[in-house]
């Protein structure tokens, strides 16, 4: 049981480059996260999705785009980057009864 | 507009000593709180919750309290260990939503 899973660990882009991020998940979770991790800022909620096919915009959508195609499978896209993303990200899921949520070990981006 | 705010970017307390760390909240719909604890390069665990009905949740050295009429509330370690050095985040949430809003953190240093 691996819980929450997060690929890549670390990654240099490239203004302008695009990326995709996954998180996976193992425990039937329906409810999948992402977030940004600034310093000073907290956790901030990019995206989110209540189901395998649903998506929703959390509070810094801007520049990000998220697929849930697959109930245990949740992909942050970042289409073309900027200096603005770079940050630590976590995904995060949990059933639909109860809040707390499982958080995964981060991505840390950094665009040059 | 911060909802939650945790005030405090920082707190050293000596081992053995009580932790009080402060969460305040804006928002009168939020009526289920969490607190996380974070650790260098990893991903937040989930600490201890509280629902508006009560005032006070109790795990092992580790409390929360509630004050509603204040939008207030407070995480108390007792005692502290040196393993509780970490960053601690509050969140928030309405029981009908699906997501939490998190405050941006405050560093508990425990010294020897």
């Amino acid at each position: 049981n691996a819980g929450v899973t997060q690929t890549p660990k670390f990654r240099v882009l490239k203004t302008g480059q695009s990326m995709t991020l996954l998180c996976a998940q193992d425990m039937n979770h329906e409810y999948m996260y992402w977030y940004r991790q600034d310093p000073g800022m907290g956790l901030r909620l990019i995206h989110y999705s209540v189901g395998e096919g649903t998506t929703a915009k959390g509070e810094v959508p801007d520049g990000y785009n998220v697929s849930r195609l697959k109930k245990q499978n949740f992909l942050l896209g970042l289409e073309s980057a900027a200096p603005s993303q770079t940050s630590v990200y976590f995904c995060a899921s949990n059933t639909e009864s109860y809040y707390e949520q499982y958080f995964g070990p981060g991505t840390r981006l950094t665009v040059t | 507009d911060q909802q939650v705010k945790q005030n405090s970017p920082s707190l050293s307390v000596q081992e053995g000593r009580i932790s009080i760390l402060n969460c305040d909240y804006t928002n009168s719909m939020f009526d289920y709180f969490l607190w996380y604890k974070k650790y260098p390069a990893e991903g937040p665990t989930f600490l201890i919750s509280i629902s508006s009905i009560k005032d006070k949740n109790e795990d092992g050295r580790f409390t929360v309290f509630l004050n509603k009429s204040a939008k207030h509330l407070s995480l108390h370690i007792v005692p502290s260990q040196p393993g509780d050095s970490a960053v601690y985040f509050c969140a928030a949430t309405p029981f009908t939503a699906s997501k939490l809003t998190f405050g941006t953190g405050t560093r508990l240093q425990v010294t020897l």
